[in-house]
């Protein structure tokens, strides 16, 4: 079964508004989980490793105060679209990494796609 | 530039043939390997991977693939489809000395009857 959630599976906002998105990791405390972002028929980008207790790490190109990224415990991390913008609409895909030596197994939640009008 | 390259977007096979997805990858050193399925509705999910000793490595639901060094390869194989093998299959890597998955473009699989 599903180790990875997201919350809401999908949203559709109005310009300018903000919106929070859930990740939640049911079966593991993960210290770090990613957030991707994934345009139509294109590959996943790594937008920012989220670290439970600390700043998140943004990839480069990527607004750190556009996507608010909150790690406050060890199987939620959230990400926040602030004053969103139609070409912000996007599928936004977040995982959890297992292993100390990032063995790379990552476990995907199933995604939640923005929609901003 | 160093990335992942699958040059196949789309492939549509005949179910119960057998399937060959391409992966390339143009790092310095071997990164780590991985082939990962994405369905509809559910998260990306890990096929198999690769991090050294035997080249041909086993997956789940019947894949497998093969890396090859000097072809910089890292193929998806499996030798009879199901229609329910139809989804997104994505190569990615892990760049030695780097803690994040880089992901090629991806090749969506279509299985006709």
């Amino acid at each position: 079964g599903a180790v990875v959630s997201q919350h809401p599976s999908w949203v559709i906002c109005k310009s300018g508004t903000s919106v929070k998105i859930e990740c939640r990791s049911l079966d593991f405390q993960a210290t770090t989980m990613f957030w991707y972002r994934q345009f139509p028929k294109q590959s996943l980008m790594l937008m920012a490793t989220s670290n439970e207790g600390s700043k998140a790490t943004y990839e480069q190109g990527v607004e750190k105060d556009k996507f608010l990224i909150n790690h406050a415990s060890l199987t939620l991390s959230t990400l926040t679209v602030t004053s969103a913008h139609p070409e912000d609409s996007s599928f936004y895909i977040c995982s959890e990494a297992r292993g100390a030596d990032f063995s790379g197994t990552q476990y995907f939640g199933p995604g939640t796609r923005l929609l901003v009008l | 530039a160093q990335s992942v390259t699958q040059p196949d977007i789309h492939i549509t096979v005949s179910e119960g043939a057998s399937l060959e997805l391409r992966c390339n990858y143009s790092y310095g050193a071997t990164p780590y390997l991985f082939w990962y399925v994405q369905s509809p509705g559910q998260g990306l999910q890990l096929l198999l991977k690769y991090f050294s000793g035997d080249t041909l490595v086993q997956g789940i639901k019947g894949f497998e693939a093969e890396f090859k060094r000097s072809q910089s390869s890292f193929n998806l194989r499996k030798p009879s489809v199901h229609w329910s093998d139809a989804a997104e299959y994505f190569c990615a890597v892990v760049p030695t000395g780097f803690q994040k998955l880089v992901f090629g473009t991806g090749t969506r699989l279509l299985v006709s009857p």
